[in-house]
């Protein structure tokens, strides 16, 4: 079964500083990857995602993400946090072979922003 | 808008009772799932339908149940058989076709007391 590892439940940056927040998946078919942030009590709004082609995918607020088949990685950046980038982060993917789409999630990132 | 809409936001339920959580959404979408969230676990997928009058069980199942008598709805019961009810639950759509994305609904948070 398809697995999904996000390195670090929690980090906390800087105002103004890189942030990078890691998501490794499993299968030997590179899935379609997801990235999408949460607020408090809301729910996941889509950031960014990659299916096919340029493998440097930019999403909304910033953010941007590289897929790297040889490192089964899907890492996702932004240049300079935010105070408004706290939130909680989740990398999902879903099967190439699914049509539905089904998503399997990672256990997310939660992101402190520091003044 | 399009969207979709959960409700109630926040439920309370004694143990022992049946609760139903709506879901409703209006972006034509064939493809409706519910997920259960837990801190530090990420979202776990409880049911989900691709067609009306049909649907699958996901990860975990067991203690729920749903219907899909229309396209645009989705309702979620927690059973009193579901031995851990309290949680965050979110339920999403979304359109038919390879790498499509999930939308999502705000969101309810059930207690148990």
């Amino acid at each position: 079964a398809q697995s999904v590892t996000q390195l670090g439940s929690h980090v906390s940056v800087s105002e103004g500083a890189l942030v990078l927040l890691r998501c490794n998946y499993s299968s030997s078919v590179p899935p379609y990857l997801f990235w999408y942030v949460q607020y408090p009590n809301q729910g996941l709004q889509l950031l960014l995602k990659y299916t096919t082609g340029a493998t440097l995918v930019k999403g909304i607020n910033g953010f941007e993400a590289e897929f790297k088949k040889s490192e089964t990685s899907f890492h996702l950046t932004k240049p300079s946090a935010h105070m408004s980038d706290a939130a909680e982060y989740f990398c999902a993917v879903s099967d190439r072979s699914d049509s539905w789409g089904k998503l399997q999630f990672g256990a997310g990132t939660q992101v402190v922003v520091t003044p | 808008d399009g969207g979709i809409t959960q409700s109630p936001k926040y439920l309370f339920r004694k143990e022992g009772q049946n609760v139903t959580l709506s879901c409703e959404q209006n972006l034509n979408h064939d493809a409706m799932y519910w997920y259960r969230q837990d801190p530090g676990q990420g979202l776990r997928l409880i049911y989900y339908s691709q067609i009306v009058n049909d649907f699958q069980k996901g990860d975990i199942a067991e203690g729920y149940s749903v219907s899909r008598e229309k396209k645009e709805s989705f309702p979620l019961t927690v059973t009193s058989a579901q031995k851990n009810p309290t949680a965050f639950y979110l339920c999403a759509s979304s359109r038919q076709g390879l790498g499509a994305e999930a939308f999502f609904g705000q969101g309810t948070r059930l207690t148990v007391v």
